[in-house]
């Protein structure tokens, strides 16, 4: 099957940094990858749409200019938390959609591990 | 916009019985996929079972199956024999089969349900 990296899985950062999160596919072009947030015992919130070589889709209520995305690559995605705070403490994952135009076949979306957020 | 909603935020059953996890979603569209995905302490996401709207019969996955009531808008998920392996968070989830600016292929996920299995 295909298979989804994300990196790194576990990370620190002081309040005030930024912090880079990496989504792989490793044995598929993805044109299309999208980045969710997950609370504890909670479900996971879409945060944005990102498209190869064009702006990401932020979903309402999510801030730009604080989570960067940027898909240069077929095969990479990046998730930047700028200036984090606390609050930003999280899960966040990745999932990379396989194959371009109509889902025909339906499981065409691929997870990553997911990056755990602590900011101190 | 669709939506997912899981009603049961817990459930629990006995060691080789059997559980259905409920869900209900909206949506005016008449083509789509319907998921259920497992995400165990790992939090890795893992896909447990797929249904196509268009298709009647119901999916089945060894001891995984699903009820898709489709004029009804349900799509429960049945684990049979459940196993200490079962015990997780599962997520029902929706994406639309037509693509363009409004439809990325994204996932639309339920609240979950925590499933406890006890031995």
């Amino acid at each position: 099957g295909a298979v989804v990296s994300q990196h790194p899985s576990r990370v620190i950062c002081k309040s005030g940094t930024s912090v880079k999160i990496e989504c792989r596919s490793l044995d598929f072009q993805a044109t299309t990858m999208f980045w969710y947030r997950q609370f504890p015992k909670q479900s996971l919130m879409l945060m944005a749409t990102s498209n190869e070589g064009s702006k990401a889709t932020y979903e309402q209520g999510v801030e730009k200019d604080k989570f960067l995305i940027n898909h240069a690559s077929l095969t990479l995605s990046t998730l930047t938390v700028t200036s984090a705070h606390p609050e930003d403490s999280s899960f966040y994952i990745c999932s990379a959609r396989k194959g371009r135009g109509p889902p025909v076949g339906g499981n065409t979306i691929y997870f990553g591990e997911g990056s755990w957020l602590t900011v101190v | 916009a669709q939506t997912v909603t899981q009603s049961q935020p817990e459930m629990s059953v006995q060691e080789a019985e059997t559980v259905t996890l409920s869900c209900t979603y909206d949506t005016s569209e008449s083509d789509y996929y319907l998921f259920w995905y497992k995400q165990p302490p790992s939090r890795q996401m893992i896909l447990v079972i797929r249904q196509e709207a268009y298709k009647q019969q119901n999916a089945t996955e060894n001891r995984f199956s699903v009820n898709f009531q489709k004029a009804a808008k349900s799509f429960s998920l049945k684990i049979s024999d459940s196993q200490l392996g079962d015990a997780a968070m599962y997520f029902c989830a929706y994406r639309s089969a037509t693509y363009g600016s409004s439809n990325t292929g994204k996932l639309i996920f339920g609240q979950g349900t925590t499933l406890q299995v006890k031995p």
